[in-house]
């Protein structure tokens, strides 16, 4: 089982904050995503990372950005926050490209 | 792009009666995975299938990958309240760099 943590769990924030998510992994993993989930919907990639300085961005276009300095490390940000960025952002981990991936429990954003 | 097809979108079910949904692709697939998300918790990978007209078990759980490689399918044999939750199967896309989720099959059991 991979060791994939997400903060915060939860955030409510108003219009126009930036605002970063963080996620790390213990596992080593070069292969980490950020997903956008809508309740009871389908996930959506919006950025993944095959190792340190490699970001790109996934299926679906976002506002957001992210780094990966660190093997470990994958935050995500968003500049300045609208209502239109609330939703549940998970985030997730392989060891192989097309192996099976790992998720961590999500942050639920909502932007007032 | 690569199309995926999850059905049904919901099923209800009573405690005990089986259940089955269904993953289809416009294209040939190299592998399909399978995940369970429980309501309000993450996706957790159940089961990866790679070869065609390969059948995998799981306790009640059965996964079948079509002979085509465009089709599986997650059987549920006898459901229980604990599989309450959202089944997501996710194709690897045709560049071979990303995962693409169906629409999931939301299911819900009755006691």
């Amino acid at each position: 089982e991979a060791d994939i943590y997400q903060t915060p769990r939860y955030l409510v924030i108003g219009t126009g904050k930036k605002i970063t998510l963080e996620c790390s992994q213990t596992m080593g993993h070069d292969k980490m995503y950020w997903y956008q989930q809508d309740p009871g919907m389908e996930l959506h990639l919006i950025h993944y990372s095959y190792g340190v300085n490699s970001t790109e961005k996934g299926d679906l276009s976002s506002e957001s950005t992210v780094s990966r300095i660190r093997t470990e490390h994958f935050p995500l940000t968003l500049e300045s926050a609208r209502p239109s960025h609330t939703s549940q952002y998970l985030c997730a981990s392989s060891e192989r490209q097309q192996g099976p991936q790992h998720f961590g429990d999500g942050t639920r954003l909502s932007i007032l | 792009g690569q199309q995926v097809m999850q059905i049904p979108q919901y099923q209800h079910v009573q405690e005990g009666e089986d259940f089955t949904t269904y993953c289809n692709s416009s294209t040939t697939l190299s592998n399909i995975q399978w995940y369970k998300q429980r309501p309000g918790g993450h996706p957790v990978f159940l089961i990866q299938l790679v070869k065609s007209g390969e059948v995998k078990k799981q306790k009640r759980l059965t996964f079948q990958f079509g002979e085509a490689k465009k089709n599986s399918s997650l059987h549920i044999t006898a459901t229980q309240t604990t599989d309450v939750g959202t089944y997501f199967c996710a194709l690897v896309n045709n560049a071979g760099n990303m995962l693409t989720f169906g629409g999931g099959t939301r299911l819900m059991v009755k006691p």
